[in-house]
């Protein structure tokens, strides 16, 4: 099993493009959200979603939106990137098994917008 | 809102010795309370996990506490190796069903030898 997949793991994009971050589980997870971590800052949650068709805002939404047609994949969209989006992004993924989620997070994304 | 903290300045451990790392939480009530293990420039990864009804959990040298009363948990490294330095992200999660799960900002743990 690959576990959680993230593409790409570097990215440089210029003020006001657009990207997508792309997260991928085979583990049959319904649970999958995304995380920035910025220095001391430790990692704040952005989207997550608890299944296929459903999402919803974490602590820092802003500028960022997802979907997720299916259970394996959860992309992340900048639609007009700023410089304050310069981040590593984490993608995770979890079941809830004897009442607990515990996740598994991918390697990684990191972002840097000029 | 809720609030998550951790020692924000990092901790140095002698080799041997424990270490001891401490998560705070205010303005709400956990059902349960995950530790995470994060090395530089990888994701995290998940240690051990502790029920709002447990006291103490145990793992190998790991040993966790969670105290609802103080609303707190304590993660101890005993034995410490200089192969333990890290850092360890704390999440207090509310629900027994999948919701957001927020971390602690981390501390970073250097064992020297």
């Amino acid at each position: 099993n690959a576990g959680v997949t993230q593409t790409p793991k570097f990215q440089v994009l210029k003020t006001g493009q657009s990207m997508t971050l792309q997260c991928a589980q085979d583990m049959n997870h319904e649970y999958m959200s995304w995380y920035r971590q910025d220095p001391g800052m430790g990692l704040r949650l952005i989207h997550y979603s608890v299944g296929a068709g459903i999402t919803d805002q974490g602590e820092v939404p802003n500028g960022y939106n997802v979907s997720r047609s299916t259970t394996e994949d959860f992309p992340l969209r900048l639609l007009s990137a700023a410089p304050s989006q310069t981040s590593v992004y984490f993608c995770a993924s979890s079941v809830t098994a004897a009442g607990a989620n515990v996740l598994t997070f991918g390697a990684g994304s990191r972002l840097t917008v000029l | 809102s809720q609030k998550i903290e951790q020692n924000s300045e990092a901790l140095n451990i002698q080799e041997g010795k424990t270490a001891t790392l401490t998560c705070n939480y205010t303005n709400y009530s956990p059902a349960y309370l995950q530790w995470y293990r994060q090395d530089p420039g990888r994701g995290p990864v998940f240690l051990l996990l502790i029920r709002e009804n447990e006291k103490e959990k145990r793992k190998e040298r790991l040993k966790v506490t969670f105290d609802t009363t103080l609303k707190q948990s304590l993660f101890h490294i005993t034995a410490s190796q200089p192969a333990d330095s890290a850092t360890y992200l704390c999440a207090p999660d509310l629900y027994s069903s999948a919701s957001k799960i927020i971390f602690g900002s981390g501390t970073r743990l250097s064992i020297r030898p």
